[in-house]
């Protein structure tokens, strides 16, 4: 079974630019996460789909961040525009249902530098 | 407000010893507890969870304690083995909620051979 693919790997931009991620979670999963891991601290959760349809995203700042999953399935990020501290590891997570448990499973992560 | 706390960034341990991973949670609502592993350049990958109803899950080498009176749940490793070297984070989760995780900063576990 194939599991969740995220790309580009590694981005560097210079602040004030945009940048976009991609996420394919794994087929026949319902729920998708994005979330946000700063070197030193454990990853947290910026937004949270079911199906196409947002769950959460109380933590996500809207002002430059935005995310969408058309058709339920595919999900992009993105930072518009970005700031120094957006540097990070950017995770994408899904799961079958959106119930708690232990079925998140977790892509290799999106890791940005803003200069 | 960090809800999920991991206060030691790094652990060393023999081959063949204990591994004892430590975490302490703020918010009594939390009712499901995880585990989960991280190699560099890799996503995390769950290891073990415990449910709120029970004080102890294991499996094979991992067991997980969970002290509710406390707020306290630890990880066990025996025997530690070099590939068990990984980062450890800890999560919750709180099922009124549905399934945001919160994690820990995690701990780097480095098992000497």
């Amino acid at each position: 079974e194939a599991g969740v693919a995220q790309s580009p790997r590694y981005k560097i931009i210079e602040k004030r630019q945009s940048v976009a991620f991609w996420c394919n979670p794994i087929s026949g999963h319902a729920t998708l996460y994005w979330y946000q891991q700063i070197l030193g601290q454990g990853p947290k959760l910026l937004i949270q789909f079911q199906n196409n349809g947002v769950v959460d995203d109380s933590q996500l700042p809207k002002d430059r961040f935005s995310a969408e999953r058309l058709k339920g399935v595919d999900s992009t990020l993105k930072i518009q525009p970005a700031k120094l501290e957006d540097s990070a590891v950017y995770l994408c997570a899904s799961s079958l249902r959106g119930v708690h448990s232990n079925e998140q499973f977790f892509g290799p992560g999106t890791r940005l530098t803003v200069l | 407000d960090q809800q999920v706390k991991q206060n030691s960034p790094s652990l060393s341990v023999q081959e063949g010893r204990i591994s004892i991973l430590n975490c302490d949670y703020t918010n009594s609502m939390f009712d499901y507890f995880l585990w989960y592993k991280k190699y560099p350049a890799e996503g995390p990958t769950f290891l073990i969870s415990i449910s709120s109803i029970k004080d102890k899950n294991e499996d094979g080498r991992f067991t997980v304690f969970l002290n509710k009176s406390a707020k306290h749940l630890s990880l066990h490793i025996v025997p530690s083995q070099p590939g068990d070297s990984a980062v450890y984070f800890c999560a919750a989760s709180r099922s009124d909620t549905g399934n945001q995780f919160y994690f820990g900063t995690g701990t780097s576990l480095t098992v000497i051979p």
